[in-house]
């Protein structure tokens, strides 16, 4: 069974770091890419970036280039969405998706991390 | 960049109802159109990809169709497990974009 499981809910103060993580199991971590995708609060969903686990080939929204950095460790199926210094703007649900084989579409999510900033 | 305009923003219906949404694109995305439903406190999923194909799971009452520019989804009659939201989807390059949701709401 495929599933992609996130670190827990964070609560953080502005000018912090931070990074959150994305543990795939049931398929082969290294050949499907993990995306990020941000939903404020109240809001829609917004694709971030997306990076290639096998080779650590990342992709970037324009939206999101150079205010986030994507990572993966193929060594523990894992992937991750870091941030150096947040801002309160930066609060929101936070996903990692799986990229479909086909390559247009999210065909797995993970459970979603809350990240809260607040002074 | 693509974006997509998803209406009606709000559809209120009575369980029983056939509900339609729409999806429109600022240019042309072929086929590559996937459909989300998402419910509060739920993390979304894949109902439909490639405009027309349901997911693994995703009952028959669900239905996409469309290419090009505009793209529907239809629920042929609502379950009570149906009222969520639901967003469009499209890649283009290496560009992921998603519409603003519609909420289908009891009425």
């Amino acid at each position: 069974e495929v599933q992609l499981v996130q670190s827990g809910a964070e609560v953080k103060k502005p000018g912090e770091s931070l990074k959150i993580s994305c543990k795939g199991s049931g398929y082969s971590f290294t050949s499907y890419w993990i995306g990020w995708v941000r939903q404020m609060p109240g809001k829609g969903l917004e694709w971030m970036g997306i990076i290639y686990p096998g080779d650590s080939d990342t992709r970037y929204s324009p939206s999101f280039q150079g205010q986030v950095t994507i990572s993966a460790d193929k060594s523990i199926s894992t992937a991750y969405l870091q941030w150096s210094s947040l801002k309160a703007s930066d609060t929101a649900m936070y996903y990692c998706v799986r990229r479909s084989p086909a390559h247009t579409y999210f065909d797995y999510w993970g459970q979603g991390t809350l990240v809260t900033v607040s002074s | 960049e693509i974006v997509l305009t998803q209406s009606p923003a709000t559809l209120s219906l009575s369980p029983g109802e056939r509900a339609t949404l729409s999806c429109r694109a600022s240019q042309s995305v072929s086929s590559y159109l996937a459909w989300y439903q998402q419910k509060p406190g739920q993390a979304p999923r894949l109902l439909i990809y490639d405009a027309s194909n349901r997911a693994t799971g995703i009952p028959a009452r669900f239905s996409g169709s469309g290419s090009g520019t505009d793209f529907t989804l239809t629920i042929s009659s609502l379950e009570p497990e149906d009222f969520a939201v639901y967003y469009c989807q499209q890649r283009s390059n290496w560009l992921f974009t998603f519409g603003g949701g519609t909420k289908v709401e009891i009425k």
